[in-house]
């Protein structure tokens, strides 16, 4: 077991431009979420996902934000036309039904 | 809507010291309570999840409370050392929902 794994770690993107980050879960896990962090805060849900069916998503994710969790497996989150607003941390977790959470390690954006 | 806060926002002792942190939350209709550590850039750990039944859970040097009718939970830190240096968040989420509510973390600092 190797954990929740995100890639890349560290995105320096232009504004304007779309960014695709990667969460593969915990093996076995069958849920995944989607969470975003700014300096100083608490992690803000995003989405959720049970197995492959997106089963909700925060008023947060804007329509420039997309996220798929094919076969049920691995997940993407991209972000389309990025805003300096959207720079954050993006963490993946992953549970076995409404067991323990685990977290990854994040991605961390930089839109300039 | 629940809200979840989290006083102090900064806590600094010297090693040694038993402390407590405070999380407190507006709606008492939670499913479960999580306990997360967070070290700078980095991902979340889970450090102890209670469940809304129950009234405590421990690991090791770490005790963590929940008294649902008041909306309050503490994490209790035994002999504190300055490997505990980190944020500490607690998280809950609702029946029926899948996604945690943060509080904004306390940030601890033990020193040597």
């Amino acid at each position: 077991d190797t954990g929740v794994s995100q890639d890349p770690r560290h995105k320096i993107t232009k504004r304007g431009q779309n960014v695709t980050f990667r969460c593969d879960p915990i093996s076995e896990h069958n849920r995944l979420y989607w969470y975003r962090q700014t300096l100083g805060q608490g992690p803000e849900f995003l989405t959720y996902f049970q197995n492959e069916a997106q089963l909700e998503k925060s008023r947060l994710l804007s329509d420039r934000f997309s996220a798929e969790r094919p076969k049920g497996s691995f997940s993407t989150l991209e972000i389309q036309r990025t805003e300096q607003g959207d720079s954050a941390m993006y963490l993946c977790a992953s549970s076995f039904g409404a067991d323990t959470i685990y977290f990854g390690e994040g991605s961390w954006l930089t839109v300039v | 809507k629940q809200e979840v806060t989290q006083i102090p926002a900064a806590l600094s002792v010297p090693e040694g010291e038993n402390l407590v942190l405070n999380c407190s939350f507006t709606d008492s209709a939670i499913y479960n309570l999580q306990w997360f550590r967070q070290d700078p850039g980095k991902g979340l750990t889970s450090l102890l999840l209670i469940q809304s039944s129950q009234r405590e859970q421990t690991s090791g040097r770490l005790n963590a409370s929940l008294d649902k009718s008041s909306g309050r939970s503490t994490l209790y830190i035994a002999a504190s050392q300055p490997g505990d240096s980190a944020t500490y968040l607690c998280a809950v989420s609702r029946p029926g929902a899948q996604k945690l509510v943060f509080g904004q973390g306390t940030r601890l600092t033990i020193n040597p």
